[in-house]
């Protein structure tokens, strides 16, 4: 799988959006991006996912670059429940199947 | 239930003791996958089942982890002689088929003294 880079952490306000940026320059024609979180002591959850269109549902916002070798996933009001580690991962379109691979993360954290 | 269930969800056993953790996986989800959480890391890829055909075993660590799927539903991994090592959280998700969204189950938090 192609590699990510997200940074290790980032801060927010309450009720004031977040942008959480995410580079996959190595990105091929065929990668999904997906995020998936990891809110404190509980397995990671699906949020979003998309391939080259910007994509909306009601967790949050995917912003995909044109050359689609960025994205970033925005929370439009973040809230306290909303602090967790933030995984943007690559994944290949195949018949078979594979893993997502996980890296580090970016670990937001959410201030009143 | 709805989510995916994991248990036990804690397990404390002595070093060289076999365990066996347990995951029920959404009714109807045709794929299921193994990872683990050691203490403040990331998560590390296990095992992958999918339909009938055979595992993905390429993340067990070592021969002591070994990971079963019946009747394509229920999976259980099993560590044998299990070393301190080996504490971690076990996280267990499933997907209605490959390249299909996660479900994670909350994990067993294994530990070995």
């Amino acid at each position: 799988d192609a590699k990510t880079t997200q940074p290790n952490s980032m801060e927010s306000n309450e009720e004031e959006p977040v942008h959480l940026p995410c580079n996959h320059s190595t990105i091929s024609g065929t990668d999904y991006i997906h995020w998936y979180r990891q809110l404190p002591s509980q397995g990671p959850e699906y949020v979003i996912h998309g391939l080259t269109s910007n994509v909306n549902n009601r967790m949050a916002s995917l912003a995909i670059a044109e050359d689609r070798k960025s994205s970033t996933l925005i929370l439009h009001r973040a809230t306290l429940r909303d602090a967790a580690v933030y995984y943007c991962i690559l994944r290949e379109n195949n018949n078979a199947g594979n893993m997502l691979t996980f890296g580090g993360g970016t670990r937001l954290m959410v201030k009143p | 239930g709805a989510g995916v269930s994991q248990s036990p969800s804690n397990k404390v056993t002595e070093k060289g003791k076999d365990v066996e953790l347990r995951c029920d996986p959404i009714s109807g989800h045709t794929a299921l996958y193994w990872y683990r959480q050691s203490l403040g890391q990331g998560l590390e890829f296990l095992i992958y089942f999918q339909g009938n055909s055979a595992p993905d075993k390429s993340g067990l660590p070592s021969d002591r982890f070994s990971a079963e799927r019946t009747g394509g539903s229920v999976s259980t991994l099993t560590i044998q002689r299990t070393q301190q090592e080996d504490s971690a959280v076990y996280l267990c998700a499933s997907s209605l088929m490959a390249n299909y969204g996660y479900t994670f189950g909350s994990g067993t938090r294994l530990t070995v003294v």
